[in-house]
């Protein structure tokens, strides 16, 4: 079975500090790795995703996230938050050969002014 | 225009009613999903179609049952309405069954059930 560990529900954060958002999975397969973003009352947004070759993946909004295989890890990063980017982050894991996305129960990032 | 929009954007209902949510994409995908995210966060699949085809059925009560029209749309009706059937429940379209694709969500549909 696989599973997904955010492990921090709550992280706050002053306005241009740099953030990590922690994520680790546990699969027997090979996975594809997602982070979406979700705003207060709208839907999750795609943010990056890593299918294969360059561990670092750059998405929209100047996060980007690094494929740790050893580690199983897939942690979401950005070097100068806003006020703006204050929403639910959701780490995701799809197994390959399945139609299935594992979600993360969600990070809470919260930047302060 | 809205990629992926559900109706109604909040649901208030007593438990025993018969209740349907609707989801419609314009993006032209082939594949649609339901998804439950509870009260703590959690999201959790519950339905998959694809070209109007039922692929993923996880282990949802019978009370729940997804019904695709045509390939744009894809809605939900669940009878018999429980108070732990309180959640928000997102639609979601992808262009194919591949998760490496990426899912467009809808914008949720909060049920409460008094």
């Amino acid at each position: 079975a696989q599973s997904v560990t955010q492990l921090d529900s709550q992280v706050p954060v002053f306005e241009e500090a740099p953030v990590e958002l922690r994520c680790n999975y546990s699969s027997s397969v090979s996975v594809y790795l997602f982070w979406y973003v979700q705003y207060p009352n709208q839907g999750l947004q795609l943010l990056l995703k890593y299918l294969s070759g360059s561990t670092l993946v750059k998405g929209i909004n100047g996060f980007e996230a690094e494929f740790n295989k050893s580690q199983t890890s897939f942690h979401l990063r950005k070097p100068s938050v806003h006020i703006s980017d204050t929403a639910e982050y959701f780490c995701a894991v799809s197994p390959r050969g399945t139609y299935k996305y594992i979600f993360g129960t969600g990070t809470r990032l919260k930047v302060l002014a | 225009d809205t990629a992926v929009s559900q109706t109604p954007k909040y649901l208030v209902t007593q438990m025993g009613n018969d209740k349907s949510i609707k989801c419609e994409q314009n993006l032209g995908h082939d594949t649609m999903y339901w998804y439950k995210q509870d009260s703590k966060k959690f999201l959790k699949i519950m339905f998959s179609y694809n070209n109007k085809e039922l692929i993923i059925n996880e282990t949802v009560p019978n009370r729940f049952s997804p019904k695709s029209p045509d390939k744009a749309h894809l809605n939900l009706h669940i009878n018999s309405l429980e108070l732990g059937d309180s959640a928000v429940y997102f639609c979601a379209s992808s262009p194919g069954q591949g998760f490496q694709y990426g899912y467009t969500f809808g914008s949720g549909t909060r049920l409460t059930v008094v």
